[in-house]
């Protein structure tokens, strides 16, 4: 299994970025798929998650109705896309594999990729 | 909204001592917890999940306890590597992942 991210960078509050995370070495449409964040220093923030099919969606709170996850079956591909973006939004973001597809923790996870959100 | 809560902050602990990290949750999880290390600069990494089962190439000396509310992650004879920050994380409510925030294991 591998997970690599992409797509971050340096961005103005209110700006938009969408990150990437290309997948392999397991069926992409049977496990649900999610973005965990860490701010610098700090702990680990479960950000979204989307089923294997793709056609149902989860956010946490703080970022609902500014980022829409999504996924390309035929390219084995998960997307965040950010818009809205805020200082607070300053962290590494993961891309994370769940165990069995149904109620489980997360067992793959990508390096990461830095979204920075400062003027 | 299940909030974990991980307890001490900071556990400063000796090579080939052993050490006991615990976590807390505000509702019952039944047994849907899992423990993950993060070394500085890596991604986490799964270690137990189903509150007391090691994942795959987890050493033996990782054992995992509890059920509710109420967990533990145990090391035994800590080793060099061992030295990281655990979480502890709830899927009770997958896929609204809650985490706890963390454990930093430093050597003493």
């Amino acid at each position: 299994v591998q997970l690599l991210e992409s797509g971050g960078g340096l961005v103005q509050p209110g700006g938009s970025l969408r990150l990437s995370c290309a997948a392999s070495g397991f069926t992409f449409t049977s496990y649900a798929m999610n973005w965990v964040r860490q701010a610098p220093g700090k702990g680990l923030e479960w950000v979204s998650a989307i089923n294997g099919a793709g056609d149902d969606t989860y956010y946490a709170d703080s970022v609902k109705g500014r980022f829409t996850i999504s996924k390309d079956n035929s390219k084995n591909t998960l997307y965040l896309q950010m818009n809205s973006l805020r200082a607070e939004d300053t962290a590494t973001y993961y891309c994370a594999k769940d165990r069995t597809g149904y109620y489980a923790p997360l067992d793959y996870w990508g390096q990461g990729t830095l979204v920075t959100v400062s003027s | 909204e299940r909030v974990m809560t991980q307890s001490p902050a900071t556990l400063s602990v000796s090579p080939g001592e052993g050490a006991t990290l615990s976590c807390r949750a505000s509702q019952s999880v039944s047994s849907n917890l899992a423990w993950y290390q993060q070394k500085p600069g890596q991604a986490p990494r799964l270690l137990i999940y189903g509150a007391s089962t090691r994942a795959t190439g987890v050493p033996a000396r990782f054992s995992g306890s509890g059920s509710g509310t109420e967990f533990t992650l145990t090391i035994s004879s800590l080793q060099s590597e061992d030295f990281a920050v655990y979480y502890c994380q709830q899927y009770y409510n997958w896929p609204l992942y809650t985490f706890g925030q963390g454990t930093k294991l430093e050597i003493k």
